[in-house]
């Protein structure tokens, strides 16, 4: 059974913090993936790696980074949180696959 | 830009058929995904296509004319564990979809 899980389900930061939200998935995938969920939005990419120690930007790239340094394990950082940051986080992997497998989410809010 | 629509909400009765529409116009397309997302939970794959036609999965069958630029999701025997989000992508490449803002779908007895 795939299982991608997320560091934390709710997360309150104040505004200038830095924030890391950590995914790791336990089936070997190399490829993973950021998103952000927001109400009448849907799901945007922000970032997505192939590697380890590789990233590619995606559609909404600024104000957000990631680390790969190992091959489970897939970080978002939040450098200066700010409030339009806020919005639910999901964390997906896959293989060479076309399906993607989804963490629970976390619901950041930033005051 | 990408362009992916669908409809923000559709309401159906328990035991019936409701078909979901996603229309796209994008730079490139190499197959549509769907995927099934309940309130307060991650989304679940359900259907790729790459080829024109119909699958089907069971209750739930997808259909992708490349040419029209134009999907469907048909969801059969409507339950009320239907309620939930369902979410259009496009693949452009590499298997990364690129969403629609979803449909919510709410069944009602």
């Amino acid at each position: 059974d795939v299982k991608v899980t997320q560091s934390s389900r709710y997360l309150v930061k104040r505004t200038g913090e830095k924030v890391f939200l950590e995914c790791v998935q336990d089936m070997d995938h190399e490829n993973m993936f950021w998103y952000r969920q927001d109400p009448g939005l849907g799901l945007r990419l922000i970032y997505f790696s192939y590697d380890v120690k590789m990233k590619e930007k995606g559609d909404i790239p600024e104000g957000y980074s990631v680390s790969r340094e190992k091959k489970e394990r897939f970080s978002l950082i939040l450098e200066s949180a700010s409030t339009n940051q806020t919005s639910m986080y999901l964390c997906a992997s896959n293989r060479d696959k076309y399906e993607q497998y989804f963490g629970p989410g976390t619901r950041l809010t930033v005051t | 830009g990408q362009n992916i629509d669908q409809p923000t909400e559709m309401t159906a009765t328990e035991g019936a058929i409701v078909q979901i529409n996603c229309t796209y116009q994008t730079s490139g397309f190499n197959g549509l995904f769907w995927y099934q997302q309940h309130a307060g939970e991650a989304p679940t794959f359900l259907s790729y296509n790459v080829l024109d036609g119909l699958e089907e999965k069971g209750r739930f069958s997808s259909f992708l004319s490349r040419s029209k630029g134009y999907s469907y999701l048909l969801l059969k025997e409507l339950q009320m564990k239907d309620s939930a989000s369902y979410l259009c992508a496009v693949d452009l490449g590499g298997y990364i979809p690129t969403f629609g803002r979803g449909t919510s779908l709410i069944v009602h007895p």
